[in-house]
């Protein structure tokens, strides 16, 4: 089956840049949308955005300023970027795939923490 | 943003009782509303998507109801490889948003 694999730094200074990746194994990246969606610690899941694989996006408006998704149809890659970031973006970051009204397809999720 | 009420915030009960999450959506949602079971360290599972369809492989003891700004999520049964927290999510309106999400614990 579908399976998703995030990577990227788990630690990133404030002010700077948070930069993940997300593989997507098993399957083709075509024809879907693919979210990115956050936790931070002892809190609920917010949804930061979605790529589709022409490179249309859709961000959640809180974030928008500050965020980028982009997709690598020819990696089975998908990726997020995060600028300025601080201590509230300190949180487990997940992707995902949108088979439909959902999300089907999970990764494991990566933990960033902002410090210096 | 569309809020998602989601209740209770935890919940303790015996093996084999039958358990009731409920959400609320702020505005109406149709059926655009689905459940995730989240165990810490793994990855989110869709259970039940649509309000009330279960996804293949999932077992028959999680079921949901509801339609507009009312939904239901149970357990008929709880087993002890249901400890989670449970998420309702939205996906009527953009931003995609969740319930506050509902710690299932055995008694």
């Amino acid at each position: 089956q579908v399976q998703l694999q995030e990577s990227g730094p788990g630690l990133v200074k404030p002010s700077e840049t948070l930069s993940l990746t997300c593989t997507v194994s098993n399957g083709s990246i075509s024809n879907y949308y693919w979210s990115w969606i956050r936790q931070p610690a002892g809190k609920g899941l917010e949804w930061i955005g979605r790529v589709y694989i022409t490179g249309s996006t859709n961000y959640n408006p809180s974030l928008t300023s500050r965020v980028t998704m982009s997709v690598n149809t020819s990696k089975n890659q998908f990726s997020l970027k995060l600028s300025s970031v601080t201590a509230a973006d300190t949180a487990v970051y997940y992707c995902a795939r949108e088979g439909g009204t959902y999300q089907d397809y999970w990764g494991q999720g990566s933990l960033v923490t902002v410090s210096s | 943003d569309i809020q998602m009420t989601q209740s209770p915030s935890s919940l303790s009960a015996s093996i084999g009782d039958r358990v009731t999450i409920t959400c609320q959506a702020s505005q109406d949602i149709s059926n655009y509303l689905n459940w995730y079971q989240h165990t810490p360290g793994k990855a989110p599972k869709l259970l039940i998507y649509d309000a009330s369809n279960l996804k293949v492989g999932v077992p028959s003891r999680f079921t949901g109801s509801g339609s507009g700004t009312d939904f239901t999520f149970t357990i008929t049964s709880l087993q002890p490889e249901d400890i989670a927290t449970y998420y309702c999510q939205q996906y009527d309106n953009l931003p995609l948003t969740f319930g506050g999400g509902t710690k299932v614990e055995i008694k």
